[in-house]
């Protein structure tokens, strides 16, 4: 595998459900990031990690709760969505944080019925 | 704060027509400026980027350059192809900073 990798691609789940999103980076990066893209709006920032530390939290509802567990890897844990969350999620690493170039995944297609 | 604004789209275009699509932004510094594409079913991937003014980024045809007295970074490529069809994000990311800044992305369709 080379890049940023993402899995499942595609994912549908109740309110009630418990999920999780995967990304896997094969780019030696140490910052990694999830976004979220919503038909007509912007990326939004959700989460940013930098050396497996959470550095930011874009004021993200607490039914998304993320982990880190090494800089190659980060998890998008979902309990308890809403309609409204089904979106594009993106992954993408970096070189550290704030470093320029970021390398997205190709996503994770969520629908909450 | 900081912010992006691409132009409305969807544009639609015959191969090989010329392309612009306009990026303008606002920063309290000196940010970098980049353009990425999103073809369908796929992530982000970065076209080209710029660090400083007058700068230009290059790749695949495509041009932009960074006018710091116009922030602006205008996407352009002379002669379009079918394959060039996908949506294109202008960003820009203060130095130092941990995120980058998105325009609401410009849908480019092109027809044979």
């Amino acid at each position: 595998e080379t890049g940023v990798t993402q899995t499942p691609r595609h994912l549908v789940m109740g309110m009630t459900n418990k999920k999780s999103l995967k990304c896997e980076q094969h780019l030696g990066h140490n910052a990694m990031y999830w976004y979220k893209q919503s038909a007509k709006k912007p990326l939004e920032l959700m989460f940013v990690y930098n050396f497996k530390e959470q550095t930011e939290n874009n004021s993200v509802p607490s039914r998304f709760s993320p982990e880190c567990p090494n800089s190659s890897h980060l998890f998008l844990h979902l309990h308890t969505l809403q309609p409204e969350d089904s979106a594009l999620y993106l992954c993408a690493s970096s070189q550290l944080a704030g470093y320029n170039e970021q390398f997205f995944g190709p996503g994770t297609r969520l629908t909450v019925l | 704060g900081d912010s992006v604004t691409q132009m409305e789209g969807p544009v639609t275009l015959s191969e090989e027509a010329f392309l612009t699509i306009n990026c303008t932004y606002t920063a309290t510094g000196y940010p970098s400026l980049f353009w990425y594409v999103q073809y369908p079913g796929e992530g982000l991937q970065l076209l080209l980027k710029a660090t400083k003014a007058d700068d230009k980024g290059s790749n695949k045809g495509f041009e932009a350059t960074y006018r710091k007295e116009t922030t602006s970074f205008h996407l352009e490529k002379g002669s379009v192809q079918v394959s060039d069809s996908a949506v294109y994000f202008c960003a820009l990311s203060e130095k130092g900073a941990q995120k980058l800044v998105f325009g609401q992305g410009t849908r480019l369709t092109i027809n044979p």
